[in-house]
């Protein structure tokens, strides 16, 4: 168990619909970071909070945001979704906000767009 | 821009001894060395990391040479259950930017009786 925790563990909707995602840091870590892994597909880097406050932006659609909220835990909304939206989400966190920090990954939350 | 390139994927039996080499040919001076595991299904784990020379923790070592150009991620007496994928990440220590969060499709290895 890495004290991360994601919810929902399952998600299944239908193409259109928006969805949001949360994740809970492990108690003290101040950064979130956002992954997709679609099957087949590397572990493909979307966002990057710290402390309340975007750092780093990779591969993420604009139909994709996220934030990080006071109590540092983070939200990735998903919009108008597509069936390649399926994949599994991972958030991750970390003490600081550089790039060599170890990342403490949840467990993940499984999209499904039908 | 430090970018990695790894196998894409290994295969070896239990018992043996195996080595993952990632080349990043670009690694700036600040930036460590960090690997990952990841079985299906979950969530990477975090492995080992390094700077330099070499770096031993309870489940590998990390063998970095003095240019820093390569990283060989050494797994000793493999077992079953290191049937997963393993990911070489560059990052430095300056913080900002996504180039040190690219896991990219890492080495799937796999591990025969």
């Amino acid at each position: 168990d890495s004290g991360v925790t994601q919810t929902p563990k399952h998600l299944i909707t239908a193409t259109g619909q928006r969805v949001t995602l949360r994740c809970s840091p492990r108690s003290g870590d101040l950064s979130v970071y956002w992954y997709q892994q679609s099957l087949d597909q590397g572990l493909q880097f979307l966002i990057h909070y710290y402390n309340g406050e975007e750092r780093a932006k990779g591969n993420i659609l604009e139909r994709f945001s996220a934030q990080q909220f006071p109590d540092l835990h983070s939200e990735l909304n998903l919009s108008s979704l597509e069936l390649g939206d399926s994949a599994l989400y991972f958030c991750a966190s970390s003490v600081a906000a550089t790039q060599r920090e170890t990342q403490y990954f949840g467990p993940g939350t499984r999209l499904l767009v039908l | 821009l430090a970018k990695t390139t790894q196998p894409i994927s290994m295969d070896s039996y239990e018992g043996q001894e195996v080595n993952i080499t990632c080349s990043h040919n670009n690694i700036a001076t600040n930036d460590y060395i960090t690997w990952y595991q990841q079985f299906p299904s979950q969530g990477p784990r975090f492995i080992i990391q390094g700077y330099k020379t070499k770096v031993t923790n309870e489940v590998a070592s990390l063998f970095i040479p003095a240019d820093r150009k390569s990283s060989t991620l050494s797994l000793p007496r493999v077992s079953l259950s290191d049937t997963a994928v393993y990911y070489c990440l560059v990052g430095g220590s300056s913080g900002g930017g996504a180039d040190g969060l690219t896991f990219g499709k890492g080495t799937h290895l796999i591990i025969q009786p």
